[in-house]
Protein backbone atom coordinates (compact mmCIF):
# COMPACT_ATOMS: atom_id res chain seq x y z
CA UNK A 1 0.00 0.00 0.00
CA UNK A 2 2.02 3.14 -1.25
CA UNK A 3 1.08 6.08 0.70
CA UNK A 4 3.04 8.57 -0.86
CA UNK A 5 2.87 8.05 -4.41
CA UNK A 6 4.79 9.57 -7.42
CA UNK A 7 2.84 8.33 -10.43
CA UNK A 8 5.43 10.07 -13.14
CA UNK A 9 8.73 7.79 -13.48
CA UNK A 10 9.89 10.70 -15.47
CA UNK A 11 10.27 13.78 -17.01
CA UNK A 12 12.35 15.58 -19.79
CA UNK A 13 12.22 19.49 -19.60
CA UNK A 14 14.26 22.21 -21.41
CA UNK A 15 16.99 24.46 -20.10
CA UNK A 16 14.87 27.62 -18.80
CA UNK A 17 11.36 26.02 -18.51
CA UNK A 18 9.88 25.03 -15.05
CA UNK A 19 9.57 21.52 -14.04
CA UNK A 20 6.70 20.54 -12.24
CA UNK A 21 6.89 17.31 -10.04
CA UNK A 22 3.85 15.96 -8.54
CA UNK A 23 3.17 13.50 -5.46
CA UNK A 24 0.03 12.62 -4.11
CA UNK A 25 -0.67 10.88 -0.52
CA UNK A 26 -3.09 9.00 0.93
CA UNK A 27 -2.36 9.16 4.79
CA UNK A 28 -4.92 12.06 6.46
CA UNK A 29 -2.05 12.31 9.82
CA UNK A 30 0.73 13.10 7.41
CA UNK A 31 1.20 16.81 8.37
CA UNK A 32 5.09 17.49 6.92
CA UNK A 33 6.15 16.73 3.51
CA UNK A 34 10.10 17.34 2.14
CA UNK A 35 11.56 16.87 -1.57
CA UNK A 36 14.89 14.85 -1.55
CA UNK A 37 17.02 15.14 -5.02
CA UNK A 38 19.23 12.08 -5.49
CA UNK A 39 22.06 11.92 -7.73
CA UNK A 40 23.71 8.26 -8.81
CA UNK A 41 25.62 6.73 -6.70
CA UNK A 42 25.18 9.62 -4.10
CA UNK A 43 22.56 9.44 -1.40
CA UNK A 44 19.28 11.53 -1.65
CA UNK A 45 19.75 15.24 -0.35
CA UNK A 46 17.14 17.61 1.65
CA UNK A 47 15.93 20.08 -0.85
CA UNK A 48 13.18 21.53 0.70
CA UNK A 49 9.82 21.26 3.11
CA UNK A 50 6.50 22.80 4.03
CA UNK A 51 3.94 22.51 6.89
CA UNK A 52 0.83 21.37 6.45
CA UNK A 53 -0.22 24.82 7.95
CA UNK A 54 1.10 26.03 5.15
CA UNK A 55 0.37 25.87 1.56
CA UNK A 56 3.38 27.43 -0.49
CA UNK A 57 7.06 27.59 0.45
CA UNK A 58 9.73 29.06 -1.80
CA UNK A 59 13.59 28.61 -1.96
CA UNK A 60 15.19 30.86 -4.39
CA UNK A 61 14.45 28.76 -7.45
CA UNK A 62 12.77 25.83 -6.13
CA UNK A 63 9.27 26.49 -4.47
CA UNK A 64 6.46 23.54 -3.30
CA UNK A 65 2.83 23.88 -3.29
CA UNK A 66 0.83 21.84 -1.13
CA UNK A 67 -3.19 20.87 -1.90
CA UNK A 68 -4.25 19.22 1.27
CA UNK A 69 -7.87 19.08 0.06
CA UNK A 70 -6.75 17.11 -2.95
CA UNK A 71 -3.64 15.42 -0.63
CA UNK A 72 -1.29 16.58 -3.33
CA UNK A 73 2.30 18.63 -3.45
CA UNK A 74 3.96 19.53 -6.79
CA UNK A 75 7.69 20.87 -6.82
CA UNK A 76 7.98 23.70 -8.90
CA UNK A 77 12.16 24.49 -10.18
CA UNK A 78 11.64 27.63 -12.28
CA UNK A 79 14.44 28.04 -14.39
CA UNK A 80 15.38 24.37 -15.01
CA UNK A 81 19.17 24.26 -14.99
CA UNK A 82 21.21 20.98 -16.38
CA UNK A 83 22.21 20.24 -13.03
CA UNK A 84 18.44 20.04 -11.85
CA UNK A 85 18.68 16.25 -13.44
CA UNK A 86 18.68 14.19 -10.19
CA UNK A 87 15.85 11.92 -9.05
CA UNK A 88 13.61 13.73 -6.98
CA UNK A 89 11.90 11.85 -4.01
CA UNK A 90 8.51 13.20 -2.06
CA UNK A 91 8.61 12.03 1.50
CA UNK A 92 5.97 12.87 4.17
CA UNK A 93 6.03 12.76 7.70
CA UNK A 94 2.93 11.65 10.08
CA UNK A 95 3.93 14.34 13.02
CA UNK A 96 6.20 16.73 13.83
CA UNK A 97 7.72 16.84 17.75
CA UNK A 98 9.23 13.76 17.34
CA UNK A 99 11.77 12.76 14.60
CA UNK A 100 8.99 10.99 12.62
CA UNK A 101 9.64 8.05 10.36
CA UNK A 102 9.54 9.18 6.64
CA UNK A 103 7.65 7.89 4.08
CA UNK A 104 9.17 8.01 0.52
CA UNK A 105 7.70 8.17 -2.82
CA UNK A 106 9.45 5.82 -5.89
CA UNK A 107 10.75 8.65 -7.32
CA UNK A 108 10.64 11.06 -10.43
CA UNK A 109 13.89 11.15 -12.39
CA UNK A 110 14.47 14.53 -14.24
CA UNK A 111 16.24 15.28 -17.35
CA UNK A 112 16.79 19.00 -18.20
CA UNK A 113 18.00 19.37 -21.47
CA UNK A 114 20.18 21.74 -23.55
CA UNK B 1 35.27 14.50 8.61
CA UNK B 2 32.35 15.33 10.34
CA UNK B 3 28.88 13.95 8.17
CA UNK B 4 28.09 9.94 8.10
CA UNK B 5 29.69 7.29 6.45
CA UNK B 6 28.98 3.95 5.27
CA UNK B 7 30.39 1.29 4.44
CA UNK B 8 31.28 -0.56 2.42
CA UNK B 9 30.65 1.24 -0.60
CA UNK B 10 29.55 -1.88 -2.58
CA UNK B 11 29.65 -5.59 -1.23
CA UNK B 12 29.13 -9.12 -3.31
CA UNK B 13 27.86 -11.65 -1.15
CA UNK B 14 26.54 -15.31 -1.44
CA UNK B 15 23.38 -16.31 -0.98
CA UNK B 16 23.18 -17.57 2.76
CA UNK B 17 25.64 -15.39 3.99
CA UNK B 18 25.82 -13.01 6.93
CA UNK B 19 26.89 -9.64 6.23
CA UNK B 20 27.09 -6.65 8.03
CA UNK B 21 26.50 -2.74 6.90
CA UNK B 22 27.94 0.14 8.73
CA UNK B 23 27.07 3.17 9.62
CA UNK B 24 28.74 6.11 11.60
CA UNK B 25 27.95 9.49 12.12
CA UNK B 26 29.59 12.42 13.78
CA UNK B 27 27.36 14.73 15.15
CA UNK B 28 25.66 12.80 17.90
CA UNK B 29 22.33 12.71 16.45
CA UNK B 30 19.63 11.24 18.40
CA UNK B 31 17.79 9.20 15.40
CA UNK B 32 19.03 6.79 13.20
CA UNK B 33 18.05 5.05 10.18
CA UNK B 34 18.71 2.11 7.70
CA UNK B 35 16.57 2.52 4.30
CA UNK B 36 17.05 0.44 1.15
CA UNK B 37 16.15 1.69 -2.27
CA UNK B 38 14.51 -0.29 -5.20
CA UNK B 39 13.46 0.26 -8.70
CA UNK B 40 9.72 0.98 -8.29
CA UNK B 41 9.23 1.02 -4.81
CA UNK B 42 11.56 4.49 -3.94
CA UNK B 43 12.84 4.15 -0.47
CA UNK B 44 11.52 1.93 2.21
CA UNK B 45 12.26 1.79 5.62
CA UNK B 46 14.01 -1.15 7.11
CA UNK B 47 14.89 -0.15 10.90
CA UNK B 48 15.30 2.96 12.92
CA UNK B 49 16.34 3.84 16.30
CA UNK B 50 15.58 6.78 18.61
CA UNK B 51 19.27 6.41 20.94
CA UNK B 52 21.25 3.70 22.02
CA UNK B 53 19.92 0.71 22.93
CA UNK B 54 16.48 1.62 21.68
CA UNK B 55 15.31 0.41 17.63
CA UNK B 56 12.33 -0.13 16.17
CA UNK B 57 11.08 -1.80 12.89
CA UNK B 58 10.28 -0.34 9.82
CA UNK B 59 7.89 -0.98 7.21
CA UNK B 60 10.38 -4.20 5.54
CA UNK B 61 12.31 -5.64 8.46
CA UNK B 62 12.31 -9.34 7.75
CA UNK B 63 15.57 -10.78 7.25
CA UNK B 64 17.27 -8.16 9.49
CA UNK B 65 19.07 -7.69 12.30
CA UNK B 66 20.38 -4.09 13.67
CA UNK B 67 22.14 -2.95 16.70
CA UNK B 68 23.36 0.52 18.37
CA UNK B 69 25.33 0.17 21.41
CA UNK B 70 27.10 3.55 20.78
CA UNK B 71 25.19 6.66 19.89
CA UNK B 72 27.20 7.28 16.74
CA UNK B 73 27.11 3.55 15.00
CA UNK B 74 23.81 1.68 13.65
CA UNK B 75 24.97 -1.07 12.10
CA UNK B 76 22.84 -3.51 9.61
CA UNK B 77 22.94 -7.18 9.30
CA UNK B 78 21.71 -9.61 6.78
CA UNK B 79 21.84 -12.70 8.94
CA UNK B 80 21.39 -14.93 6.11
CA UNK B 81 21.44 -12.66 2.53
CA UNK B 82 18.69 -13.55 -0.15
CA UNK B 83 19.06 -12.53 -3.77
CA UNK B 84 15.65 -10.29 -2.74
CA UNK B 85 18.08 -8.18 -0.30
CA UNK B 86 20.05 -7.40 -3.63
CA UNK B 87 19.62 -3.72 -3.00
CA UNK B 88 20.94 -0.02 -2.75
CA UNK B 89 21.21 0.34 1.51
CA UNK B 90 20.71 4.40 2.85
CA UNK B 91 21.71 4.87 6.75
CA UNK B 92 20.11 8.52 7.36
CA UNK B 93 20.65 10.63 10.76
CA UNK B 94 18.26 13.39 12.48
CA UNK B 95 18.78 15.31 15.31
CA UNK B 96 15.33 13.98 17.22
CA UNK B 97 13.48 17.91 16.80
CA UNK B 98 11.27 16.45 14.11
CA UNK B 99 11.44 15.72 10.67
CA UNK B 100 11.36 19.68 9.95
CA UNK B 101 15.21 19.17 10.00
CA UNK B 102 15.06 16.70 7.73
CA UNK B 103 17.21 13.88 7.13
CA UNK B 104 21.06 13.59 6.53
CA UNK B 105 21.72 10.28 4.36
CA UNK B 106 25.04 8.75 4.09
CA UNK B 107 26.00 7.72 0.31
CA UNK B 108 24.88 4.44 -0.13
CA UNK B 109 26.11 0.80 0.19
CA UNK B 110 25.40 -1.36 -3.03
CA UNK B 111 24.75 -4.62 -1.94
CA UNK B 112 24.77 -7.92 -4.54
CA UNK B 113 23.44 -11.30 -3.13
CA UNK B 114 24.47 -14.25 -5.88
Amino acid sequence: DQQVKQNSPSLSVQEGRISILNCDYTNSMFDYFLWYKKYPAEGPTFLISISSIKDKNEDGRFTVFLNKSAKHLSLHIVPSQPGDSAVYFCAASGGTGTASKLTFGTGTRLQVTL
Amino acid sequence: DAGITQSPRYKITETGRQVTLMCHQTWSHSYMFWYRQDLGHGLRLIYYSAAADITDKGEVPDGYVVSRSKTENFPLTLESATRSQTSVYFCASNPGQGANYGYTFGSGTRLTVV
